[in-house]
């Protein structure tokens, strides 16, 4: 049975500091690995990572993804009260999207 | 480019009646999934279309829950008769191929049963 398990389920930090989450997982035929926000009702995409791209940039924010070991972190350095919020790690097997329970993280001024 | 719609927003029932909730994925979007997040839980696929055709629907509790997509575009996903877990926030995603690539949720529907 594919399976996304996320880590820490929730996390507390001040304001500028950097916050590393993880994702692994066990999907038959991987084909991608992807990070979503969610910070009222529907999750919004961040990163998409594949066996072609398996570290993406954008901004305060990164991924990297370890096919190897089956797992990806997400980065986000100097952290702002606005990246409140559930992040959650979905992989794209052959056939679906499987959620990992997300990780809720709160940032205080 | 318009989003994934859904509706309602938002809906509270008593416990043994039904809903139904519409979805109307991004155009040219074959591949439709209807997920069920409950408070502090990420989403569980409960069905996944192709076109009109089920990909998977191996968590959906069939003995309450229904659902269609006719002609390969709008989905309604029903609930008779609802229990008190069903609660939840039901979303919708559509997404180009199926599996590996992105999928864009609409807002969801909050479904409280009491």
């Amino acid at each position: 049975e594919d399976k996304v398990v996320q880590s820490p389920l929730s996390l507390v930090v001040h304001e500028g500091d950097t916050v590393t989450l993880n994702c692994s997982y066990e999907v038959t035929n991987f084909r991608s690995l992807l990070w979503y926000k969610q910070e009222k009702k529907a999750p919004t995409f961040l990163f998409m990572l594949t066996s072609s791209g398996i570290e993406k940039k954008s901004g305060r924010l990164s991924s990297i993804l370890d096919k190897k070991e089956l797992f990806s972190i997400l980065n986000i350095t100097a952290t702002q009260t606005g990246d409140s919020a559930i992040y959650l790690c979905a992989v794209g097997g052959a056939q679906k999207l499987v959620f990992g329970q997300g990780t809720r993280l709160t940032i205080n001024p | 480019e318009a989003g994934v719609a859904q509706s309602p927003r938002y809906k509270i029932i008593e416990k043994r009646q039904s809903v139904a909730f519409w979805c109307n994925p991004i155009s040219g979007h074959a591949t439709l999934y209807w997920y069920q997040q409950i408070l502090g839980q990420g989403p569980k696929l409960l069905i996944q279309f192709q076109n009109n055709g089920v990909v998977d629907d191996s968590q959906l509790p069939k003995d309450r829950f229904s659902a269609e997509r006719l002609k390969g575009v709008d989905s309604t996903l029903k609930i008779q008769p609802a229990k008190l877990e069903d609660s939840a926030v039901y979303l919708c995603a559509s997404s180009s191929n199926r599996g590996g690539t992105e999928a864009f949720f609409g807002q969801g529907t909050r479904l409280t049963v009491v």
